[in-house]
């Protein structure tokens, strides 16, 4: 397996534009999770999905932020309209929470380094 | 919600010595505390991880150890390598097929 894949890898854009961030989780795993990374504010959750369902978007800061996961092989987050202070690496992560064991590793993409100028 | 603070945010070590580094949690219902290191410019891998049924954790050079009643757990690297410089990121959850609450990270540097 390819591992979780993002895209794209870097995307500079201008304040106002509307960008979308992609993610495929690893084939297979039923949770898939968004985080952004900042210096300020290091690694928070945004939102994340069982089954393609949002369980938890209480992290998104504000209505122009928005994810959506159509199918069980891709999920988008988008801003709408983009701002400087959203400069930040944004990370998709995937994990298999069905199953035994109760405790299940979130594997991380290589995640996209987000620049609105 | 579960508030995790990490400390130091910063350690610096001499190839060889010890790092220690100690995450405290705020909600006694977490039960799952993983630990992630980050290379730079690289993604969050899982190193370790402990269980709330289990004290200490042992994986060649590194160590978890979890202190339920105070609320605190600590992720110990022995015999640091430059290679084990990294960001660290201690993180809980009381249910770990869903949200990690993070740590701010802790820049470990092992000078040679």
């Amino acid at each position: 397996d390819a591992g979780v894949i993002q895209s794209p890898r870097h995307e500079v854009t201008e304040m106002g534009q509307e960008v979308t961030l992609r993610c495929k989780p690893i084939s297979g795993h039923d949770y898939l999770f968004w985080y952004r990374q900042t210096m300020m504010r290091g690694l928070e959750l945004l939102i994340y999905f069982n089954n393609n369902v949002p369980i938890d978007d209480s992290g998104m800061p504000e209505d122009r932020f928005s994810a959506k996961m159509p199918n069980a092989s891709f999920s988008t987050l988008k801003i709408q309209p983009s701002e400087p202070r959203d400069s930040a690496v944004y990370f998709c992560a995937s994990s298999f929470g069905t199953g035994t064991s109760n405790y299940n590793e979130q594997f991380f993409g290589p995640g996209t380094r987000l620049t609105v100028l | 919600g579960e508030n995790v603070e990490q400390h130091p945010s910063t350690l610096s070590v001499q190839e060889g010595d010890s790092a220690v580094i100690k995450c405290t949690y705020s909600d006694s219902a977490s039960n799952y505390f993983p630990w992630y290191k980050q290379e730079l410019g690289k993604r969050p891998q899982l190193i370790i991880d402990i269980r709330s049924n289990v004290g200490e954790k042992k994986d060649q050079r590194i160590a978890v150890t979890l202190n339920k009643t105070a609320k605190h757990f600590s992720l110990h690297i022995t015999e640091t390598q430059p290679e084990d410089s990294a960001v660290y990121f201690c993180a809980a959850t009381p249910n770990a097929r869903g949200k990690l609450t993070f740590g701010q990270g802790t820049i470990l540097t092992v000078h040679p």
